[in-house]
């Protein structure tokens, strides 16, 4: 299986320097957020979630963050790497299942 | 775990032909979803089960495309007959009570119908 080369919008990075990557989403019902990331050729990948009691949520290198107010989402990635390159998806739900949002494709420049 | 394992990872079929996209979810998940992914559209949910039983087919385009999922391990798309505007990746999913866990993709499908 491999990735679609979709026409989308193009974050371009210098290794080290942080990324942030915004999604606006569009069900006020939605109460779960997912961010994914999908690297050619391959499925995508869970990166993180949030529930929508919540304002922010950390990982490894990676922070969500929620507006609900304006109904907007970001992943931001800590000392972007090259391996970070790949098409980011967010993803909404306001039940059993996900809507997907349009994607960003990150380019890591070394 | 070998992760969702979905099979062919190509087809290319003629147009007409009957196309059965096959899909081995997660031993233990009982939410299975099936995905089309183009470049107009991005990811389009199709279908998806819960406990083996169809919950949403909204996204089923039309009638020339079915799932099934005859049991908690296995599931088909097929597409009957085929067109080249069908021709996109197609995705199975699979996740633990519905979409609160998040999803396990599989690689995908890559169909072309010529």
């Amino acid at each position: 299986g491999e990735s679609v080369g979709l026409h989308l919008p193009t974050l371009s990075v210098q290794e080290g320097d942080n990324s942030i990557i915004n999604c606006a989403y569009s069900n006020s019902a939605s109460d779960y957020f997912i961010w994914y990331k999908q690297e050619s050729g391959k499925g995508p990948q869970f990166i993180i979630d949030i529930r929508s009691n919540m304002d922010k949520r950390q990982g490894q290198r990676v922070t969500v963050l929620l507006n609900k107010t304006v109904k907007h989402l970001s992943l931001q990635i800590a000392a972007t790497q090259p391996g970070d390159s790949a098409v980011y998806f967010c993803a909404e739900s306001p039940g059993n299942k996900l809507t997907f949002g349009g994607g960003t494709r990150v380019l890591v420049k070394p | 775990d070998a992760g969702v394992i979905q099979s062919p990872r190509h087809e290319v079929t003629e147009m007409g032909q009957e196309v059965t996209l096959r899909c081995k979810p997660i031993s233990g998940h009982n939410s299975l979803f099936w995905y089309r992914q183009t470049m107009m559209r991005g990811l389009e949910l199709l279908i998806y089960f819960n406990n083996n039983v169809p919950i949403d087919d909204s996204g089923m385009p039309e009638d020339r495309f079915s799932a099934k999922m005859p049991n908690a391990s296995f599931s088909t798309l097929k597409i009957q007959p085929s067109e080249p505007r069908d021709s996109a990746v197609y995705f199975c999913a699979s996740s633990f009570q519905g979409a609160r866990k998040g999803y396990t993709f599989g690689s995908g499908t890559r169909l072309t119908v010529v």
